[in-house]
């Protein structure tokens, strides 16, 4: 696609639902990223896919949250039983497989856990 | 791992006036700095990066620099205008496979008419 797609754009959950969020990378980009962005603040690393590496889940705040990545392309983003303080933005990014190349973001997820 | 710290969080200017943004990080490593700005309701988008083989870089009206000695990068924004406005973030990565980016806290510019 021309860009990173993110679906879907906006989530209202009720608090202790699983919701999954789902990103769709730049083709033949092979690194991922998944921030958290809460209102008003900075972009809060989740996890990072890289090609066929194990992924860097270092920036999951808790094991309610996982993320898979399937065929090196689309990626999801698991969250399970919400709660309130999930309630934020979730951005997706993806880049070619080098660090120092541009990382262009989806226009993100906003989740509401009511 | 690295730690990017950015000031001010906030910062507002006249129009026509100047903006500087300061990063310091701490991964000697690190040799890809990139600036991104994202504009209310919207993503973030790049709007210049430098990397570590040059000292100064200029796009139009803005500008980066590196210091790679001290570790810290700054963004100028000259001559700003109201479509300026939004919250700037600066990066940094060590450029090479399997490298994520570590991002700033982020600085919410407002330039006021």
């Amino acid at each position: 696609g021309a860009g990173v797609s993110q679906s879907p754009s906006n989530k209202v959950t009720e608090k202790g639902k699983d919701v999954e969020l789902r990103c769709d990378p730049i083709s033949g980009h092979t690194a991922l990223y998944w921030y958290r962005q809460s209102l008003g603040q900075g972009l809060e690393f989740l996890i990072y896919f890289q090609g066929n590496s194990a992924p860097d889940k270092s920036g999951l705040p808790s094991d309610r949250f996982s993320a898979e990545r399937t065929g090196g392309s689309v990626s999801t983003l698991t969250i399970q039983r919400t709660q309130q303080e999930d309630s934020a933005v979730y951005l997706c990014a993806s880049s070619f497989d080098r660090g120092d190349t541009e990382a262009f973001f989806g226009q993100g997820t906003r989740l509401t856990v009511v | 791992g690295e730690n990017v710290e950015q000031h001010p969080s906030t910062l507002s200017v006249q129009e026509g006036d100047s903006a500087v943004i300061k990063c310091t990080y701490s991964d000697s490593a690190s040799n890809y700095f990139p600036w991104y700005k994202q504009e209310l309701g919207k993503r973030p988008q790049l709007i210049i990066d430098i990397r570590s083989n040059v000292g100064e870089k200029k796009d139009q009206r803005i500008a980066v620099t590196l210091n790679k000695t001290a570790k810290h990068f700054s963004l100028h924004i000259t001559e700003t205008q109201p479509e300026d406005s939004a919250v700037y973030f600066c990066a940094a990565s060590r450029g090479d496979n399997f490298n994520k980016f570590y991002f700033g806290s982020g600085t919410k510019l407002n330039v006021k008419p």
